[in-house]
């Protein structure tokens, strides 16, 4: 079954820093893929996604992502956090079978705390 | 162009009570889907509705149940409530047609949820 893992549960960086947020999918042809944030007590707000083309993605606020088939890796990443980037992360693939074909398959989500 | 609009925001009902919950798509948007957020589950596909037809289903019981109105509208319903279905339900909306879905590479907008609790 096709499934998508997001490694780290929790992440702390400075205000300034870079970011980067893993994601793994299982998937056998080139997938879509997407990247949300849910601030707390909201719902999801699409960051960017990927459905073919060029492999760097550019989203909004800044964020960007590298599709790499050869290691099923949705990395997203940011140059400069700022703390209203404090939020969690999901990442998703459209789902290609079963009963969710044509639907999100979800990552259990990164949440990212962000330090003065 | 008004987003995806959930309702209720917020509500509490008592186990064994049955819930209805409401979603207005974006404007043209035809797909309605629904997805299930808990804490130890993660975000789960429950339905999708397209022309007033249920679509595709996730792995949930009968308890749960939808439907679309010819407005694109939709409503999902849960029966015989019990305490593990307090969560945030998200409904998406996405600009699909019969036989383009979102593997056609459209986006699905979420709307803010509605968050139940079950005591």
């Amino acid at each position: 079954a096709q499934s998508v893992t997001q490694p780290d549960i929790h992440i702390t960086v400075s205000e300034g820093a870079s970011l980067e947020l893993r994601c793994n999918y299982s998937y056998g042809a080139t997938p879509y893929l997407f990247w949300y944030v849910q601030s707390p007590g909201q719902g999801l707000q699409l960051l960017l996604k990927y459905f073919s083309g060029d492999t760097l993605v550019q989203g909004i606020k800044g964020f960007e992502a590298e599709f790499k088939r050869s290691q099923s890796s949705f990395n997203l990443r940011k140059p400069s956090v700022h703390w209203s980037d404090a939020a969690e992360y999901f990442c998703a693939v459209v789902s290609n079978y079963g009963g969710s074909q044509g639907n999100l398959i979800f990552g259990k989500g990164t949440k990212l705390s962000v330090k003065p | 162009k008004a987003g995806v609009t959930q309702t209720p925001r917020y509500l509490i009902k008592t186990r064994g009570q049955q819930v209805t919950l409401s979603c207005s798509p974006i404007s043209g948007h035809r797909s309605v889907s629904w997805y299930q957020q808990t804490p130890g589950q993660g975000l789960q596909f429950l339905f999708e509705y397209f022309s007033e037809t249920q679509r595709n289903k996730g792995n949930f019981p009968g308890r749960f149940s939808g439907r679309q109105f010819s407005n694109s509208r939709s409503e999902m319903n849960v029966s015989t409530l019990e305490l593990g279905d307090s969560a945030l339900y998200l409904c998406a909306s996405s600009f699909t047609g019969t036989g383009v879905t979102l593997l056609s590479g459209n986006t699905i907008y979420f709307g803010e949820g509605s968050w139940l609790t079950v005591v």
